[in-house]
């Protein structure tokens, strides 16, 4: 069985300070794991995802997560936040077989102070 | 390249009533997704096509909920009689195949009343 919790329902960071999104999951077999973004009234779209290899992934606006085995951990940053990153973010987990279906986290919304 | 398109964007009906939704995966892609979003949860997975053919279906309430994807390409998400409970937005993403990442489309939001 896999799970995602996601620490913080809501962050709110001032614009040029660091994010961090917090994200722990539990699985019984080694996971792939992602977090998406998802802006108002929008579907959901990919940010990053681990699944072999190098365990600091970099994904898309300046985002980057790091995979930590030992702490079942996958926390998303970014150095400096800007306006336009103010969303809702979902980590989630799935298996590495094509049967495994994704699992997401509550979520994660994130405001940005000017 | 289009994306994943989904009708109606919102939808308010009167518990007991039935509606349906409609997606169009994007051009190419083999495998089909709903999901179920609630306020303040992440999106849980109702049903999984690979072509026409169904993967995986075992979080779909089959006493009311129903979908199809016929000729393996636009699919229908039906809910008959919908409950004041089902109030959320249904999710449809698209994939190459099964193990490939998964494009979502705006979704359609679903008022139960």
């Amino acid at each position: 069985a896999q799970s995602v919790t996601q620490l913080g329902s809501h962050v709110s960071v001032s614009e040029g300070a660091l994010v961090l999104l917090r994200c722990n999951y539990s699985s019984s077999v080694p996971p792939y794991l992602f977090w998406y973004v998802q802006y108002p009234n929008q579907g959901l779209q990919l940010l990053l995802k681990y699944t072999t290899g190098a365990t600091l992934v970099k994904g898309i606006n300046g985002f980057e997560a790091e995979f930590k085995k030992s702490e079942t951990s996958f926390h998303l940053t970014k150095p400096s936040a800007h306006m336009s990153d103010a969303a809702e973010y979902f980590c989630a987990v799935s298996g590495y077989s094509s049967a495994s279906k994704i699992i997401f986290g509550s979520g994660t919304r994130l405001s940005i102070r000017p | 390249e289009a994306g994943v398109a989904q009708s109606p964007r919102y939808k308010i009906i009167e518990k007991r009533q039935s509606v349906a939704f409609w997606c169009n995966p994007i051009s190419g892609h083999a495998t089909l997704y709903w999901y179920q979003q609630i306020l303040g949860q992440g999106p849980k997975l109702l049903i999984q096509f690979q072509n026409n053919g169904v993967v995986d279906d075992s979080q779909l309430p089959k006493d009311r909920f129903s979908a199809e994807r016929l000729k393996g390409v636009d699919s229908t998400l039906k809910i008959q009689p919908a409950k004041l409970e089902d109030s959320a937005v249904y999710l449809c993403a698209s994939s190459l195949g099964r193990t490939q990442d998964q494009y979502f489309g705006p979704g359609t939001r679903l008022l139960v009343l």
